[in-house]
């Protein structure tokens, strides 16, 4: 079945650029949809935005002039770029799987992101 | 952006006995296309990601004990587990999918009374 695995540092520096990879295993990342979604300690969701496999992407107005998501697909991979952090972006962050009709279906197992100097 | 609002925001319930939780959303999520409302609900167990329980509403994801239903329209949603087991101790969201910015609620943290 498709599994997702999210990599990255665990820890970023306050204006610096925070680089997560999901990488998409025992499927294709053709064809679907794929996000990030983020979860600051003890708090709720937040969709970041997603990308299709042909490239196009859609992103949460709140963050956009900062995200940037891009898709390899080659290495069935998509990646996050979110620009000039601050302590606000501590977060867990999730990568996972939207259905045509977008809902989440499956997700990594995220992976914590500490910005701090 | 479409807000949605969870009522309560924690929930203890006794072993067997019904559990309900509610979502409100600011506008609309009935999609006149195929007339399904965009609403999806999610479990989320301590130290794992989210999981997808119920979509369009009121359709459970395969594998997803039928004690968990969904049911609602337009803009008032519910999630109810008919008899409550140790193991659905976790935060409900729901989430609308109408439009983006894709939203989630802020959380129903349910406990065992």
């Amino acid at each position: 079945q498709v599994q997702l695995q999210e990599s990255g540092p665990g820890l970023v520096k306050p204006s610096e650029t925070l680089s997560l990879t999901c990488t998409v295993s025992g499927g294709s990342i053709s064809s679907y949809y794929w996000s990030w979604i983020r979860q600051p300690p003890g708090k709720g969701l937040e969709w970041i935005g997603y990308i299709y496999n042909s490239g196009s992407t859609n992103y949460n107005p709140s963050l956009k002039s900062r995200v940037t998501i891009s898709v390899d697909t080659s290495r069935n991979q998509f990646s996050l770029k979110l620009s000039s952090v601050t302590a606000a972006d501590t977060a867990m962050y999730y990568c996972a799987r939207l259905t045509t009709f977008l809902a989440f279906d499956i997700w990594g197992q995220g992976t914590m992101v500490t910005v701090s100097s | 952006d479409i807000v949605m609002t969870q009522s309560p925001d924690s929930l203890a319930v006794s072993l067997g006995e019904r559990a309900t939780i509610n979502c409100k959303s600011s506008q609309s999520v009935l999609y006149s296309s195929n007339n399904k409302n965009c609403l999806a609900w999610y479990q989320q167990k301590p130290g794992q990601p989210p999981k997808l329980l119920i979509y369009w509403a009121s359709t459970r994801e395969s594998g997803v004990p039928d004690r968990f239903s969904g049911s609602g329209s337009g803009t008032d949603f519910t999630l109810t587990i008919s008899s409550l087991q140790a193991e659905d101790v976790a935060v409900y969201y729901c989430q609308q999918y109408y439009s983006t910015p894709l939203t989630f609620g802020q959380g129903t943290r349910l406990e065992i009374k």
